[in-house]
């Protein structure tokens, strides 16, 4: 987990403000991932990034954006916070597919809890 | 549309018991089938995953999985459990036209008594 950072570990906050979750990584990886995780449903895909240039929406990608500052770091903003957005939310790196031995394993980051009120 | 399911969200066993963890799938064509783990206030960590030969698979923590194509199944087993085995447990699949994106079941709880 030391490899995948993500900060704040816990953030609380209000209704409509924005907010920014951050993910740095050292494994050198090009693929990022976003993901949330909520209570009986597992974890689902928000954005996934290619590299700097190339960003993609995941399945439930509305509320939120994305910006892939460098190959190290992905974040993650909601605009306007919405209750139903409290969740655990997970970074996570991967290899380019096809490379390597542990090619299509993801690295998780210890997660982010937030809690809009 | 592809996906994994867990039918039991959680599994109680007896420390020292055999385990099992399942997972079924629904994907066209041949699927690429993972297990990962969560413990308490932490990312999910990779255990094991199914790409092509061997239908049983092994993988770390003496933890072992067997797919199953006839049944599309791929459970998640251990032959003796540990109280330190306890914790919440995904089985995933990558999506078979886009290699970058995968597929995560709702989880399952594992809690094993000594």
């Amino acid at each position: 987990d030391a490899d995948v950072t993500q900060t704040p570990r816990n953030r609380i906050t209000k209704t409509g403000k924005r907010i920014m979750l951050e993910c740095s990584q050292t494994k050198g990886h090009d693929r990022m991932y976003w993901y949330r995780q909520d209570p009986g449903l597992g974890l689902r895909l928000i954005y996934y990034s290619f590299d700097v240039k190339d960003i993609n929406k995941g399945e439930i990608s509305d509320g939120y954006s994305v910006s892939r500052q460098a190959q190290a770091k992905f974040s993650l903003s909601l605009e306007s916070a919405i209750p139903n957005q409290t969740a655990l939310y997970f970074c996570a790196t991967s290899e380019i597919p096809g490379q390597g031995p542990n090619t299509d394993t993801q690295y998780f980051g210890p997660g982010t809890r937030l809690t809009v009120l | 549309a592809q996906s994994v399911a867990q039918p039991e969200d959680q599994v109680n066993v007896a420390e020292g018991n055999p385990l099992t963890v399942k997972c079924t799938y629904s994907v066209s064509g041949n699927p690429y089938l993972f297990w990962y783990v969560q413990y308490p206030n932490r990312g999910l960590q990779f255990l094991l995953k199914y790409i092509t030969g061997d239908n049983l698979v092994k993988g770390s923590y003496g933890f072992e999985a067997e797919f199953n194509k006839s049944q599309t199944s791929f459970h998640l087993k251990k032959p003796s459990a540990l109280v330190s085995d306890s914790a919440l447990y995904f089985c995933a699949v990558r999506d078979v036209y886009n290699f970058n994106k995968f597929y995560f079941g709702s989880g399952t709880k594992l809690n094993v008594k000594p």
